[in-house]
């Protein structure tokens, strides 16, 4: 069973380019958490989303940052017009269900941004 | 409030000896308390978890102390060896209708000497 996959691990992108971070949840998971760790920091939350649903987005900065899970297909957060403040680990978890007091989240290995 | 305070930023154990890393948290509601553990490149991965109907918890060489009413929770690593050289994020969720999303701690490095 193979686990949270994230493409591609690391992305160079240029002032003003868009990033595009996929995460693919482990098989039969059906809830995604996505995290932002700063260098030398703790992991901060960004989102929360079900299959076509975006459940609690208030970790998200309110300009530039989107994220969707479509029905078919990877999570994916997309970053437009990148700044170097962006630069970072962004992370994604996956559960199997919400329900239970101790789901837990399984990781990915990231995707560093690196913003030139 | 929803910040969990992580000490100490970094921590030098020799091998063998006994690491105890602490973490304060401010909002009540919390009712899941994990530990993750994570390695340079990587991401983490839970270590072990409380939640805060017991004052401690163990598995293996890692346990959890739990004080309600300090509302602090402590990670102890017995006998530590090399390979326990990471970091480590206490993390604390709330359940409710909007899911289980986390508050992680600052970090802390830890580094078990030979």
């Amino acid at each position: 069973n193979a686990g949270v996959m994230q493409n591609p691990r690391h992305l160079v992108r240029r002032r003003g380019q868009e990033a595009r971070l996929r995460c693919s949840p482990m098989k039969g998971h059906s809830h995604v958490y996505w995290y932002r760790q700063l260098p030398e920091e703790g992991l901060k939350f960004m989102v929360y989303l079900q299959k076509e649903n975006i459940i609690d987005e208030s970790g998200m900065p309110k300009e530039r940052f989107s994220a969707e899970f479509p029905k078919e297909g990877p999570s994916i957060l997309r970053i437009q017009q990148v700044v170097r403040g962006d630069s970072a680990a962004y992370f994604c978890a996956s559960s199997p269900r919400w329900g239970g007091l101790t789901d837990t989240q399984y990781f990915g290995p990231g995707t560093r941004l690196t913003v030139l | 409030q929803q910040q969990v305070k992580q000490s100490p930023q970094s921590l030098i154990v020799q091998k063998g000896g006994i690491s105890i890393i602490n973490c304060a948290y401010e909002n009540t509601a919390f009712d899941y308390f994990p530990w993750y553990q994570q390695f340079p490149g990587k991401g983490p991965a839970l270590l072990i978890a409380i939640r805060p109907d017991v004052s401690e918890k163990k598995e293996g060489r890692f346990t959890i102390s739990f004080n309600k009413s300090a509302k602090q929770f402590s990670l102890h690593i017995m006998d530590s060896q090399p390979g326990d050289s990471a970091t480590y994020f206490c993390a604390a969720s709330r359940h409710n209708n909007a899911g289980n999303m986390l508050t992680f701690g600052g970090g802390t490095r830890l580094m078990v000497k030979p």
